[in-house]
Order: structure tokens, then sequence, then C-alpha cells
């Protein structure tokens, strides 16, 4: 069975950076593009991010655009998102996704919170 | 940009059947998913292409779709089908969310 798994969360200062990783096992992870998806504390799911399932496209909710990178390294079965210039309004539960059809992950998400 | 519109609760008491609607243009280019998230779970797929439900998904849960909305169906609800219910499409290179409807069964 597969799935997902992201780490890399943690609390932060505004303006500072963090690194999240996702790391996938159980299918064939070469093949999909992995979509960033958060949740702020009792809100909704949020689009973030997506990078292509090569590596050589990525795309951005408008919000993030300037401060996040997404990447990944197939050989490791791995995405991450280089988060940089935090605020406040970045606080939520970050997850990655895939799907194609029928198939789609979700990871557990990882807790990224911004505060002084 | 697009958006997709969903009501923000839906009620219903147990067996008996809940809609749950999501609006939007960029309906009529792609298809939706539907998916369920429980508290403290991550969100699970209920529906995609629509209409098409994944093994092991109940068969109390069916989509439907008209021009711009596609509707979530649970016929029969059950307690355990409290929750939040959020629709989401693929426009190019991004992914559109509904806002989400609480789904409470009393």
């Amino acid at each position: 069975q597969g799935q997902l798994v992201e780490s890399g969360g943690g609390v932060v200062q505004p303006g500072r950076s963090l690194r999240l990783s996702c790391t996938a096992s159980g299918f064939n992870f070469p093949s999909y593009g992995i979509h960033w998806v958060r949740q702020a504390p009792g809100k909704g799911l949020e689009w973030v991010a997506v990078i292509s399932y090569d590596g050589s496209h990525q795309f951005y909710a408008d919000f993030v655009k300037g401060r996040f990178i997404g990447s990944r390294d197939n050989s490791k079965h791995t995405a991450y998102l280089e988060m940089s210039s935090l605020r406040s309004d970045d606080t939520a539960l970050y997850f990655c996704h895939c799907f194609r059809g029928v198939a789609e992950y979700w990871g557990q998400g990882t807790v990224v919170t911004v505060s002084s | 940009s697009y958006e997709l519109t969903q009501p923000s609760s839906v009620s219903v008491f147990p067996g008996q059947t809940a809609n749950i609607t999501c609006s939007g243009d960029l309906l009529t280019k792609k298809y939706a998913r539907w998916v369920q998230q429980k508290p403290g779970q991550a969100p699970l797929l209920l529906i995609y292409k629509d209409t098409e439900r994944p093994a092991g998904i109940p068969e109390r849960f069916s989509g439907s779709t008209s021009g711009t909305t596609v509707t979530l169906t649970i016929s029969g609800a059950q307690t355990d089908d409290e929750a939040d219910y959020y629709c989401s499409s693929p426009p190019d290179n991004s992914l559109v969310f509904g806002g989400g409807t609480r789904l409470t069964v009393l």
C-alpha cells in the first residue's frame, strides 16, 4: 500500500526558513506530480504548490510565490518544500499529496507554526 | 482564478440522504474529486472523475454532475459519516479546493 510521510515541521520565528520533506513508498513516485496542500487551524484545505513528475516545473499559489520553492529527488522518492520569509499566516498543517485517476495518496501532514 | 463553492454546513438525521454541492465554472472543463476528512486525519478519497467510487468506499457515497455543479450524495447517512467534505478539481498546473462542508448527522 502506497504512502507519503511528511517531516520537517516545527516552530519558527517570522522571517525565518524551514524545509519540509515528503517521502514516498509503495508506489511509482516518479510518475506523479507532487502537490503541497496546507490547512490552517480550523480552516479548509488550501493548495500551495505542485512539482511536476520530473521536477522540471513548479507552480505556486500567489500567496507563496517568491517565498517557497518546491523540488524533488526521484532517486530518494522524496519531494521538498523550502519555505522562506515565513509569516504568521503560514501557520498550518502541511500535507503532501498526489493523485492520478483512482490512485490518490495523502500524508498525515507536518505542523508548521510561525511565531515569535 | 477558479473557485469552487460549497455550503459551509449540511445537517441530516441518521438514515436520511445528504446532498453536498460544489459549484464552479471549472467543473465544465475538469473532473471533480471528493474527499472526506475527520478530525486529526488525512483526507480520504470518496469520489473521482465526478462519479467514480474507489474500491472499499461504501456504496452509500455517490457522485453526480450537472453543468457547473457536482454533488456528493450520502444515502442513508450514518453517525460515522460526520466529517468535513471537500471537492477539488485540477485546472492546469494547480489544484482548487472548495471551502469544505461540515456534515452533521443529528
